[in-house]
C-alpha cells in the first residue's frame, strides 16, 4: 500500500548522542520535506529535496542533516543532539507536478533529548 | 517575507451552530492557500485548497485578495469536525507555509 513511514515514532535520548531519523515512502512522489513542529506553534519546513542527490535547506534554520541517496528514503540526522532539538518532526512527500501539488505526512518522529 | 496568522488558538462551537476559523496572510507574490487538518491520533491531511473552489465536508473557504484572508466556515458543525486546523500558504519554491494552526472543539 502506498505510504509514507516514519521510524521511531518516539525517541528519548541523551544530550551529545548522534540519531537518525527514518523517513520512507512507497507513494512514488519525487519531492519530500522535513518539518519541525514545537508545541503549539507552526510546522516549520526545515528540509525539503526535489529527488535523488537533491537536498535544500528550509525557512527554519536547523543543525539537522539530511541526504537522499534513493527515491523513497529521506533520513534526517543529529550529530550530537541536544534539548533544545526536542520537537516533533514530520516528514511529507508530494509530486512536484504543475501546480500546488498536495503534500501527504507520516505519523511524526517525537524527539526528546534530556 | 510571507506570513501566516491564524488567530485563534482554541476555537469552540455547538454542535449545529456555524464555524469559522480564522486565517490571514502577508505574501508578496500571487497567493495559493490551503486548509491542512489533523484529526485525533491521525495525520496532517490537506482539507481544501482555494484553487479548487470545492466544499469538502461541508467546508468552504474564500480567497479575499482585499483582506489577505481565507477563513475556512462551515454552517453547520458536526462532533466529527473536532480536530486541528492549520492554514498553509504556498511559497515560491512550492513549499508551503503553515500557520499555527486552530483546534476546533464542537461541543455536543
Amino acid at each position: 500500500e502506498a505510504d509514507i513511514y516514519q521510524t521511531p515514532r518516539y525517541l528519548v535520548i541523551g544530550t551529545g548522542k548522534k540519531i537518525t531519523l527514518e523517513c520512507s515512502q512507497t507513494m512514488g512522489h519525487d519531492k519530500m520535506y522535513w518539518y519541525q513542529q514545537d508545541p503549539g506553534m507552526e510546522l516549520h519546513l526545515i528540509h525539503y529535496s526535489y529527488g535523488v542527490n537533491s537536498t535544500e535547506k528550509g525557512d527554519l534554520s536547523s543543525e539537522s542533516t539530511v541526504s537522499r541517496i534513493r527515491t523513497e528514503h529521506f533520513p534526517l540526522t543529529l550529530e550530537s543532539a541536544r534539548p533544545s532539538h526536542t520537537s516533533q518532526y514530520l516528514c511529507a512527500s508530494s509530486e512536484p507536478s504543475s501546480g500546488t501539488p498536495e503534500q501527504y505526512f507520516g505519523p511524526g518522529t517525537r524527539l526528546t533529548v534530556t | 517575507a510571507q506570513r501566516v496568522t491564524q488567530p485563534e488558538k482554541l476555537l469552540s462551537v455547538f454542535k449545529g451552530a456555524p464555524v469559522e476559523l480564522k486565517c490571514n496572510y502577508s505574501y508578496s507574490g500571487s497567493p495559493e492557500l490551503f486548509w491542512y487538518v489533523q484529526y485525533s491520533r491521525q495525520r496532517l491531511q490537506l482539507l481544501l485548497r482555494h484553487i479548487s473552489r470545492e466544499s469538502i465536508k461541508g467546508f468552504t473557504a474564500d480567497l479575499n485578495k482585499g483582506e489577505t484572508s481565507f477563513h475556512l466556515k462551515k454552517p453547520f458543525a458536526q462532533e466529527e469536525d473536532s480536530a486541528m486546523y492549520y492554514c498553509a500558504l504556498r511559497t515560491g519554491a512550492n513549499n508551503l507555509f503553515f500557520g499555527t494552526g486552530t483546534r476546533l472543539t464542537v461541543i455536543p
